[in-house]
């Protein structure tokens, strides 16, 4: 398996405009969680899906903040209106429901807006 | 709620010496499993070594130990013969067991390592 793939690796772009982040998770796995990474905040749970539901988003910052799951297979993070404090590194993260099995990440969204 | 404590924001080690990096946590949970993070530079996050809180042992990887204090909720990860590819951010996760699923991080610890 190639692990969980995000795209784009890199976004700049503009205030006001909207983004769109992209998460393909691991096979078979069921959860899938979405973070984001500030030197501030450190590593913060924004979301996270069972099998296609979302169960908890309580970390989602405002309401320019949505996440979908329409298959096994692929998830996204918007956020529109963008702002530069939405500045940050955003992970994508897949696991099993097996509770000590770890959750594996993707290589990141470096997010910049100016 | 749960929250992961790690009160060291930087630390240094001398190659082939040995580190101790700490963690706290809170949680009413009895059965749940800890977890550490390596986080190079390339930004991928690697799992370093798990704990599952109803094992009194104290899980060992390699050079990575943890020392497992249930009772003080602590979670301290050791690394033995110190090398450079050791240099990362290490983050200190707990996750549920009764949900399954949450997986809650700590602020993290640079790691630097001197030749």
């Amino acid at each position: 398996d190639a692990g969980v793939i995000q795209s784009p690796r890199h976004e700049v772009t503009e205030m006001g405009q909207e983004v769109t982040l992209r998460c393909k998770p691991i096979s078979g796995h069921n959860s899938l969680f979405w973070y984001r990474q500030t030197m501030m905040r450190g590593l913060e749970l924004l979301i996270y899906f069972n099998n296609n539901v979302p169960i908890d988003d309580s970390g989602m910052p405002e309401d320019r903040f949505s996440a979908k799951m329409p298959n096994a297979s692929f998830s996204t993070l918007k956020i529109q209106p963008s702002e530069p404090r939405d500045s940050a590194v955003y992970f994508c993260a897949s696991s099993s429901r097996v509770p000590d099995t770890e959750a594996f990440f993707g290589q990141g969204t470096r997010l910049t807006v100016v | 709620a749960q929250t992961v404590t790690q009160s060291q924001p930087e630390m240094s080690v001398q190659e082939a010496e040995t580190v101790t990096l700490s963690c706290t946590y809170d949680t009413s949970e009895s059965d749940y499993y800890l977890f550490w993070y390596k986080q190079p530079p390339s930004r991928q996050m690697i799992l370093v070594i798990r704990q599952e809180a109803y094992k009194q042992q104290n899980a060992t990887e390699n050079r990575f130990s943890v020392n497992f204090q249930k009772a003080a909720k602590s979670f301290s990860l050791k690394i033995s013969d110190s090398q450079l590819g050791d240099a990362a951010m290490y983050f200190c996760a707990y996750r549920m067991k009764s949900s399954g699923d949450k997986l809650t991080f700590g602020t993290g610890t640079r790691l630097a390592v001197r030749p």
